[in-house]
């Protein structure tokens, strides 16, 4: 049971350069998060999923795409990276709404550097 | 959401108990209290969650008292290794993509 995973671990990219953070999940959970953390902040919500084929803005969504085209699996997309996206990137996933199930499991994070 | 503060920063050292008090006044009926720790470069970690009065489990201890306007989270016998930030987070459950999570408070634990 590896929980959630992400990948890359780093990846630095140039102005305008476009990639995918692949975050994947084998607890079966229904809900899955997309957040950034900058240097001593705390996280912010960029999207969010509450399934499979759903997916909905949070706090700061500009210049961030998602998909969750499988249960396990929610995609983050940067299509023209900016110098204001360097950030430590987080997935999280949590299995339902009630006490105990809500509970977010979060992966290692991705370190992003935009030049 | 209910806004929530919390101390920036706080030192112990080997051995002690730690209270990390967290206030949030304008916690609603239906409010939960949610603490999360984090290490260093790696993602949060669920602690503890609680409604009222106490709860505890096999990490922590979560202190509310009746108004719920704050509550405290108290770890046992700390280790250097509970050097961290510790997040406050309060909302109803189902409310992950609400919450706010602030800048936490950052526990140092000397020898």
């Amino acid at each position: 049971n590896a929980g959630v995973t992400q990948t890359p671990k780093f990846r630095v990219l140039k102005t305008g350069q476009s990639m995918t953070l692949l975050c994947a999940q084998d607890m079966n959970h229904e809900y899955m998060y997309w957040y950034r953390q900058d240097p001593g902040m705390g996280l912010r919500l960029i999207h969010y999923s509450v399934g499979e084929g759903t997916t909905a803005k949070g706090e700061v969504p500009d210049g961030y795409n998602v998909s969750r085209l499988k249960k396990q699996n929610f995609l983050l997309g940067l299509e023209s990276a900016a110098p204001s996206q360097t950030s430590v990137y987080f997935c999280a996933s949590s299995f339902g709404q009630a006490a105990d199930t809500d509970t977010q499991y979060f992966g290692p994070g991705t370190r992003l550097t935009v030049l | 959401l209910a806004k929530t503060t919390q101390p920036i920063s706080m030192d112990s050292y080997e051995g002690q108990e730690v209270n990390i008090t967290c206030s949030h006044n304008n916690i609603a009926t239906n409010d939960y209290i949610t603490w999360y720790q984090q290490f260093p470069s790696q993602g949060p970690r669920f602690i503890i969650q609680g409604y009222k009065t106490k709860v505890t489990n096999e990490v922590a201890s979560l202190f509310i008292p009746a108004d719920r306007k704050s509550s405290t989270l108290s770890l046992p016998r700390v280790s250097l290794s509970d050097t961290a930030v510790y997040y406050c987070l309060v909302g109803p459950l189902g409310s992950n993509y609400q919450l706010i999570w602030g800048a936490g408070t950052k526990l140092i634990i000397k020898p």
